[in-house]
């Protein structure tokens, strides 16, 4: 089984800011992906990063960045130098080797001008 | 090239009407899955298919709901005697296959009201 808890309904940055969004996981699978999806207001659904749980190294995707503790089951999200396009609501997900997916309830950023 | 398509994007119907939904997932996407969403909530998983079968059919609410999918393309998801509780966005996602690392495209939705 799995769970995902995104611990964090709501989160704000400013404009250019860094912002770290939270998020824990529980399996009981030996391997797995760790994903983070964007859903933007009225679009959909996108890939933002993901990290296989054998990969010590937290991936990176241009100002996007994980910082994946596998002994803490835990996998927050960087988001660097904030872009008004960045505003969405942002989903942690796991993934075991079925391929079944369980994500976390989500949250939604706010960037400011 | 063309993403993940449902349809309709918008149905309202009376409780106790049976409706279907539609999703067209990428082409050569074995993997097909259902998500419904809650406003402003997270995605509970449903039901996926790989290929024509669906191997874990565990997330379906109950027995009014029931979901195929042909010629390993196409994918319905029908809900009969429909219920006020039934009201949310449903999602279908695509992916190469089912396994682990396969990142899943999902389409625009289908935004389902029940009066």
């Amino acid at each position: 089984a799995q769970t995902v808890t995104q611990s964090q309904p709501e989160m704000s940055v400013q404009e250019a800011e860094t912002v770290t969004l939270s998020c824990t996981y529980d399996t009981s699978e030996s391997d797995y992906y760790l994903f983070w999806y964007k859903q933007p207001p009225s679009r959909q659904m996108i890939l933002v990063i993901r990290q296989e749980a054998y990969k010590q190294q937290n991936a990176t995707e241009n100002r996007f960045s994980v910082n994946f503790q596998k002994a803490a089951k835990s996998f927050s999200l960087k988001i660097s130098d904030s872009q008004l396009g960045d505003a969405a609501m942002y989903f942690c997900a796991s993934t075991n080797n079925a391929g079944k997916s369980t994500f976390g309830d989500g949250t939604t950023l706010t960037v400011k001008p | 090239g063309a993403g993940v398509s449902q349809s309709p994007s918008n149905k309202v119907t009376e409780k106790g009407k049976d409706v279907e939904l539609r999703c067209d997932p990428i082409s050569g996407h074995t993997a097909l899955y259902w998500y419904r969403q809650s406003l402003g909530q997270g995605l509970e998983f449903l039901i996926y298919f790989q290929g024509n079968s669906a191997p874990d059919k565990s997330g379906l609410p109950s027995d009014r709901f029931s979901a195929e999918r042909t010629g390993g393309s196409v994918s319905t998801l029908t809900i009969q005697r429909t219920q006020q509780e039934d009201s949310a966005v449903y999602l279908c996602a695509s992916s190469q296959n089912r396994g682990r690392a396969n990142e899943q495209f999902f389409g625009p939705g289908t935004r389902l009201t029940v009066l």
